[in-house]
This record gives C-alpha cells, structure tokens and sequence, in this order.
C-alpha cells in the first residue's frame, strides 16, 4: 500500500533558527498537504498543494510539491516558541483517502 | 457547527467493553474520516465515508471495528468487546469534497484498562 517516509523524527533547535523537514512516498500522489498537531489538538492544516512544482508560502512557511510527484518539503524560517507541535506530511491521488507521514516533532529551546 | 465536533473527549473503559464514539462534522462537508492514532505515533487511517456509503473501509483493524453515518452528516465509530491495544485518540475529520483539506476534530481518547 501508500506508505509515505517523513524525516526527521524529531528535531531539537534553537529558537530563531530555520527548520527543513520532508516525505517521500514510493508511490506518486496529485494532493500533498501539510499538518501541525498541537498536544491534544486535532492535526490543522498548514499548507496544501496540488501541482508537481509548486512552490507555496504562508508567512514563514514554505513547501514544495515535488516535480517526481513522489515527495514534498516544508520549510520554517526564523522559528519561534509557537512553533512547536508535530508537523505531518499526507499526500492523496484522486479520491483516495489521505495517507499520512509518522510525523516530525519539533522541539525548540529558548 | 462551527467545526468538527467528537464526543466524548474521554473515555476510560474496562476490557471487554462496548464504546460508541461520536464525530459530528462541519455543516455540509460531505466526507468524512476516521483516524486512529497511538501515543506518539502517526494517523493510521481507518475509514471514510462519502455521504452515507463507506467506499474505502480498509483500515479498519478488526470486525469488532465498524461505523456508520446516516443522514450524510454524524458518524459513529463503535469497538466492541474492547482489548487494551485499542487504546489511543481517535480523530475524525471531515471535508467538502472528497480532496485534500481536511478538517479534524480533538479527537476521543479512548483508555481500556
């Protein structure tokens, strides 16, 4: 089945300092979105992309839809307290249901 | 509602159990998901329906699993003769069509002792 590879697992940073994180999937999907979970919160959606190539922003987030279709990236500059949370990947192709990554928790000291 | 709604929040349930989860989603949002997901671990994927009908039921670990949805908006999620492995948050979410943007609920976390 779908199985999409998110890394890393975790990651401890320094307020401040920029954040890359990304999933790669042996299969090809036409939706990739973008997911923060706060403690006990329902995943929120951060960004959502639908086009091989495409480049999106909201505030200090950036993600990308990989041109292979197979992968995505998301990125968070100048990272601040607020960010912290578990950030999950899920991609879909057609009407499938969304599959998502393990996860990465991100933990920032002050 | 203003957004997807589950209930309860908690539920602390002894083995062998029946538990009824609830998930009412947003007015109008046609599909509708249920996940589960352990302590520290990703969604696995359970069900989802698309209006009333579930065309994809293929995550669901067991036949002590089942949902339902009728009137194409609130859905039950029900476990049966519960085991302590079933233990975790179950999120609903919902969406407008069947694509993309999903919207999630806080989520039932379930404790079978």
């Amino acid at each position: 089945g779908q199985q999409l590879n998110q890394s890393p697992q975790s990651m401890f940073i320094q307020e401040g300092e920029d954040v890359s994180m990304n999933c790669t999937s042996s299969s090809i999907f036409n939706t990739w979105l973008w997911y923060k979970q706060d403690p006990g919160e329902g995943p929120v959606l951060l960004i959502a992309l639908y086009k091989a190539g495409e480049l999106t922003s909201n505030g200090r987030l950036t993600a990308q839809f990989g041109i292979t279709r197979k992968d995505s990236f998301l990125n968070i500059s100048a990272s601040i307290p607020s960010d912290v949370g578990i950030y999950f990947c899920a991609g879909q192709l057609g009407a499938q249901k969304l599959v998502f990554g393990q996860g990465t928790r991100l933990t920032i000291n002050p | 509602g203003a957004g997807v709604s589950q209930s309860p929040s908690n539920k602390v349930t002894e083995k062998g159990k029946d538990v009824e989860l609830r998930c009412d989603p947003i007015s109008g949002h046609t599909a509708l998901y249920w996940y589960r997901q352990s302590l520290g671990q990703g969604l696995e994927f359970l069900i989802y329906f698309q209006g009333n009908s579930a065309p994809d039921k293929s995550g669901l670990p067991s036949d002590r699993f089942s949902a339902e949805r009728t009137g194409g908006s609130v859905s039950t999620l029900t476990i049966q003769r519960t085991q302590q492995e079933d233990s975790a948050v179950y999120l609903c979410a919902s969406s407008l069509p069947v694509l993309g943007e999903l919207f999630f609920g806080e989520g039932s976390r379930l404790t079978v002792l």
